[in-house]
């Protein structure tokens, strides 16, 4: 079955200490792989994206994430976090020919100062 | 560019009521999603129209929920009658449409809140 599992609901980080947040997946084809983070109230904005090539892939506010096929993980990492990061990060997987996304559940990031 | 319009923002109705939620999506995207998104869950896919067609509707509950894409541009959904557990945003999300990178890049509107007494 395709699935997403984000294995940590909740996580706080000291801000300026680096954060890593997991994602593994389960998907039958060659996967499209995406980070979305979600602020409260707000819809989900799109911080990165992997479709192939380069495994480590850069996106917005100084977010990262590698794509670890043997162990089909995609964990988003940043070197230094911001109390403005505090929000709601999801992982999603979709296919290449234009199928929808399947989400994981989420982790709540906060910041303590 | 404009981003995915939705509206209402927020609305709450009495169970078995009825509900609608329209969305605009971004202009020239062909793929149009809706997602319900349950408190403390991710996004789960009701909906996936192809121009005005519809591609995926298998999670859609059919029985209460109905979805239309006139004319390829804006969506409705519509909740009719209305239970507890319909308590969820709604989000709209538009792509440009199969074929090349751009297709499985989703953009989402702010969603619609609802909640049912």
């Amino acid at each position: 079955a395709q699935s997403v599992t984000q294995p940590d609901i909740h996580i706080t980080v000291s801000e300026g200490a680096s954060l890593e947040l997991r994602c593994n997946y389960s998907y039958g084809a060659t996967p499209y792989l995406f980070w979305y983070v979600q602020s409260p109230g707000q819809g989900l904005q799109l911080l990165l994206k992997y479709f192939s090539g380069d495994t480590l892939v850069q996106g917005i506010k100084g977010f990262e994430a590698e794509f670890k096929r043997s162990q089909s993980s995609f964990n988003l990492r940043k070197p230094s976090v911001h109390w403005s990061d505090a929000a709601e990060y999801f992982c999603a997987v979709g296919g290449s020919a234009g199928t929808a996304l399947i989400f994981g559940k989420g982790t709540t990031l906060s910041v303590s100062s | 560019e404009a981003g995915v319009a939705q509206s209402p923002r927020y609305k709450i109705i009495e169970k078995r009521q009825s509900v609608a939620f329209w969305c605009n999506p971004i202009s020239g995207h062909a793929t149009l999603y809706w997602y319900q998104q349950i408190l403390g869950q991710g996004p789960k896919l009701l909906i996936q129209f192809q121009n005005n067609g519809v591609v995926d509707d298998s999670q859609l509950p059919k029985d209460r929920f109905s979805a239309e894409r006139l004319k390829g541009v804006d969506s409705t959904l519509k909740i009719q009658p209305a239970k507890l557990e319909d308590s969820a945003v709604y989000l709209c999300a538009s792509s440009l449409g199969p074929g090349g990178s751009g297709a499985n890049v989703l953009t989402f509107g702010a969603g619609s809140r609802l909640t049912v007494l």
